[in-house]
């Protein structure tokens, strides 16, 4: 049982570039969900997802894109990179009280 | 809607000493209340919950939280610091609906001195 395994841990890109970052949990859980997390702030929901087929926004979503076409698997596209998306992404799949957080990707923008 | 305050957002101690770290939040109905840890370069992971029942909860590594309503605290503390507990710390509320999301405080870091 890995629990929510995320790649790549490490991404450095260029503004304008695209890219997607994969998550993927093992527990049969529905509900997924996609944070970022930078100093001082937190984490902040970018968008999250309730089944296969549903996906819905967070608090900061903007520049960002996901789809869930299984239970299992929950990509975050980034459209077109920019400096301020520079922070560490965490992905998390959940039951009613508890949710569980892969060890994210540090992704920089340059 | 729900937010988390975590006062200050680094703290100090000693080893041996009492850890204390401060969270409240608002909400406009109970909410279920957890305390995450995140050593460095790692993901977060939970250290306690509160959902029903008992107040008081303890979690792993010797913490344990209050539940106040009327203070609507959930303050996490620890009797003796250990140089392990060295992290950041985040407070998290959610109410009692599958369908809302977790809102997290700004965390506060934790440095425990020798």
């Amino acid at each position: 049982n890995a629990g929510v395994t995320q790649t790549p841990k490490f991404q450095v890109l260029k503004t304008g570039q695209s890219m997607t970052l994969q998550c993927a949990q093992d527990m049969n859980h529905e509900y997924m969900s996609w944070y970022r997390q930078d100093p001082g702030m937190g984490l902040r929901l970018i968008h999250y997802s309730v089944g296969a087929g549903i996906t819905d926004q967070g608090e900061v979503p903007n520049g960002y894109n996901v789809s869930r076409s299984t239970t299992e698997d929950f990509p975050l596209r980034l459209l077109s990179a920019a400096p301020s998306q520079t922070s560490v992404y965490f992905c998390a799949s959940r039951t009613r009280y508890e949710q569980y957080f892969g060890p994210g990707t540090r992704l920089t923008v340059t | 809607a729900q937010s988390v305050t975590q006062l200050g957002s680094h703290v100090s101690v000693s080893e041996g000493a009492l850890v204390l770290l401060r969270c409240n939040y608002s909400s406009s109905v109970p909410p279920y209340l957890f305390w995450y840890v995140q050593y460095p370069n790692q993901g977060l992971q939970l250290l306690l919950k509160y959902t029903t029942g008992a107040t008081l909860v303890k979690g792993i590594n010797g913490f344990e939280a209050e539940f106040k309503k009327s203070e609507t605290s959930f303050h996490l503390t620890k009797p003796s610091a250990h140089m392990s507990d060295a992290a950041e710390y985040f407070c998290a509320v959610t109410l009692d609906n599958y369908g809302q999301n977790f809102v997290f405080g700004p965390g506060t870091r934790l440095s425990v001195l020798p």
